[in-house]
């Protein structure tokens, strides 16, 4: 299994809801991200972990709360979000070590109404 | 802190014809980078990576990019393009220490006309 597994593909939420985006590799891989991607914009991003532990937090506003449950799976919880945090939202994940590259999730495509 | 240069924003090529994307970094030790490619609404997709040793680099689809130190660039090439090749390129560096933070050039947008 080489892919990064993003569900849902769309999502459609109210500024008051509360939902979750799921993200899911089995390829071993023990440092997983979260991006965000404005339209014609680069990545931006978020979160990381490594080995299940959060390390590196871009400043990101509350309402954004990630999880790592276990090694495989990276959710991103979503509350009281605004309408300008629509956006495509990446994961991905890497081997140990920076030089291997990223492997990406297709992403979940949010818009908050 | 590193930083990308993609000067191009859009690009135009016929099919069959030879490609290159500019990128140009700024990092003050030796970078990790790299190129990736983004079909519309679809996630990122690694084309190739440098970080030592030969200074040509062979990725898949047919790609290839040379990294200059001396011009601090890390250009893109293909000799020929197909139709499917069509979509976005992102350049991007990291960093050599620490946990993996990648930074994103803005990206190419790559048009094949037949």
């Amino acid at each position: 299994d080489t892919e990064v597994t993003q569900t849902p593909k769309h999502l459609v939420m109210g500024m008051t809801n509360k939902k979750s985006l799921k993200c899911e590799q089995h390829m071993g891989h023990r440092a997983m991200y979260w991006y965000k991607q404005k339209a014609k914009k680069p990545p931006e991003l978020m979160f990381v972990y490594s080995y299940e532990k959060l390390s590196i937090n871009e400043s990101v506003p509350s309402r954004f709360s990630p999880e790592c449950p276990n090694s495989s799976l990276l959710n991103l919880h979503l509350h009281a979000l605004q309408p300008e945090d629509s956006a495509l939202y990446l994961c991905a994940s890497s081997q140990e070590g920076i030089g291997h590259g990223y492997t990406f999730g297709s992403g979940t495509r949010l818009t908050v109404v | 802190a590193q930083s990308v240069t993609q000067p191009d924003i859009h690009i135009t090529v016929s099919e069959g014809a030879s490609l290159e994307l500019r990128c140009n970094y700024s990092y003050g030790a030796t970078p990790y980078l790299f190129w990736y490619v983004q079909s519309p609404g679809q996630g990122l997709q690694l084309l190739l990576k440098y970080f030592s040793g030969d200074t040509l680099v062979q990725g898949i689809k047919g790609f290839e990019a040379e990294f200059k130190r001396s011009q601090s660039s890390f250009n893109l090439r293909k000799p020929s393009v197909h139709w499917s090749d069509a979509a976005e390129y992102f350049c991007a560096v990291g960093t050599s220490g620490g946990y993996q933070k990648v930074t994103f050039g803005t990206g190419t947008k790559l048009q094949v006309i037949p």
